[in-house]
């Protein structure tokens, strides 16, 4: 596998329901990011961490909970979602938390029901 | 807080011919960078070309240049020879300050349609 993966690929789930995202990254990085895209929208930084600490929360609901147990994992942890939580969650690393060039993966397609 | 604005919902271009995607930005920031994105239907986004404020000179990678006008706070991005794989997602970035915290702001996106 080579740069940033994520899993799965596509996601239905009930409102009370518990998912979990998954993404990896196989760039040596030290930032990783959770996105949410929805349509007509720009992309939503949701979460930020550098070297493994939370550096922003971008004031998502508690519904949606991060956990970084490494440089190279990122997982978004969801429970108890709404309908318009439904959206592309993009996953992205970088070098460091500054100006370097974020690399995306391909994204978590969640349908919420 | 920085704001990153689009004005193109959606552009069409014949192929090989040269179009230009339009992109302006607010920033306080006097170090910033700007970015490029494109995202192809159903596929990943890739990084197309990056500008860091303080050089004045115009970043290019092949056939995608950009016209970096830093008063003005104009940001866009010209494609020559336009090819179908070029049918994508375009946004517009701008990694600054966002209040307490510096991130990436993008803008809503210009859909690039080239037709054959």
């Amino acid at each position: 596998e080579t740069g940033v993966t994520q899993t799965p690929r596509h996601l239905v789930m009930g409102m009370t329901n518990k998912k979990s995202l998954k993404c990896e990254q196989h760039l040596g990085h030290n930032a990783m990011y959770w996105y949410k895209q929805s349509a007509k929208k720009p992309l939503e930084l949701m979460f930020v961490y550098n070297f493994k600490e939370q550096t922003e929360n971008n004031s998502v609901p508690s519904r949606f909970s991060p956990e970084c147990p490494n440089s190279s994992h990122l997982f978004l942890h969801l429970h108890t979602l709404q309908p318009e939580d439904s959206a592309l969650y993009l996953c992205a690393s970088s070098q460091s938390g500054g100006g370097d060039t974020q690399y995306f993966g391909p994204g978590t397609r969640l349908t919420v029901l | 807080a920085q704001t990153v604005t689009q004005s193109q919902p959606e552009m069409s271009v014949q192929e090989a011919e040269t179009v230009t995607l339009s992109c302006t930005y607010d920033t306080s920031e006097s170090n910033y960078y700007l970015f490029w994105y494109k995202q192809p239907p159903s596929r990943q986004m890739i990084l197309v070309i990056r500008q860091e404020a303080y050089k004045q000179q115009n970043a290019t990678e092949n056939r995608f240049s950009v016209n970096f006008q830093k008063a003005a706070k104009s940001f866009s991005l010209k494609i020559s020879d336009s090819q179908l794989g070029d049918t994508a997602m375009y946004f517009c970035a701008s990694w600054g300050s966002g209040g307490s915290n510096y991130k990436l702001t993008f803008g809503k996106g210009t859909l690039l349609t080239v037709n054959p």
